[in-house]
């Protein structure tokens, strides 16, 4: 099974702080993803992803920045976050080969709430 | 740009009742239809796919038909169950790219 690890499941942090999202996956994918989700928006991709040190802005990346040292590791940074940015964040991979087979395995997700 | 539009929810259902969850698209060419669902507390899961038209995903005895002449790809299931209640997301894949476009999700309630 495809295993997607997001290093927390809930977050607490203040205005102005930096703050890391991690993502984690087992399966060797080429591309990974960061979402938000937020009710009545779905889900609305940050920034992804679809090979070491590659990184593409998706439809709402402003706030956000990514790192992508290491295939199995996507990271999600705010460099100072804002109340606007409480939020779920979904991680996403998906192996990247056969585009009309390529299926996106999600991470529990990290609800994080910026006071 | 592609687009995913999903009927407002919540849905609630008696078990053992019938479900329909619309959604149509917006694409141009032929893009990968996809629906997720998301239980309580998790992250989503693909439940089905289509990646051409008339194909008919199915899991789970929940089915969807890729209807181009439409542009649609409604949810259905014969008869819903508790463990159903979650968030069904609607999805597709356009282009030569892997990004997805989701819908704004529909809450599916089902009781007893």
């Amino acid at each position: 099974d495809v295993k997607v690890t997001q290093s927390s499941r809930y977050l607490v942090k203040r205005t102005g702080e930096k703050v890391f999202l991690e993502c984690v996956q087992d399966m060797d994918h080429e591309n990974m993803f960061w979402y938000r989700q937020d009710p009545g928006l779905g889900l609305r991709l940050i920034y992804f992803s679809y090979d070491v040190k590659m990184k593409e802005k998706g439809d709402i990346p402003e706030g956000y920045s990514v790192s992508r040292e290491k295939k199995e590791r996507f990271s999600l940074i705010l460099e100072s976050a804002s109340t606007n940015q409480t939020s779920m964040y979904l991680c996403a991979s998906s192996s990247g080969l056969a585009l009309n087979t390529d299926t996106q395995y999600f991470g529990p997700g990290t609800r994080l709430t910026v006071l | 740009g592609n687009s995913v539009t999903q009927m407002e929810g919540p849905v609630t259902l008696s078990e053992e009742a019938f479900l329909t969850i619309n959604c149509t698209y917006t694409a141009t060419g032929y893009p990968s239809l996809f629906w997720y669902v998301q239980y309580p507390g998790e992250g989503l899961q693909l439940l089905l796919k289509a990646t051409k038209a008339d194909d008919k995903g199915s899991n789970k005895g929940f089915e969807a038909t890729y209807r181009k002449e439409t542009t649609s790809f409604h949810l259905e299931k014969g008869s819903v169950q508790v463990s159903d209640s979650a968030v069904y997301f609607c999805a597709l894949r356009g282009g030569t790219a892997s990004k997805l476009t989701f819908g704004t999700g529909t809450r599916l309630q089902v009781t007893l």
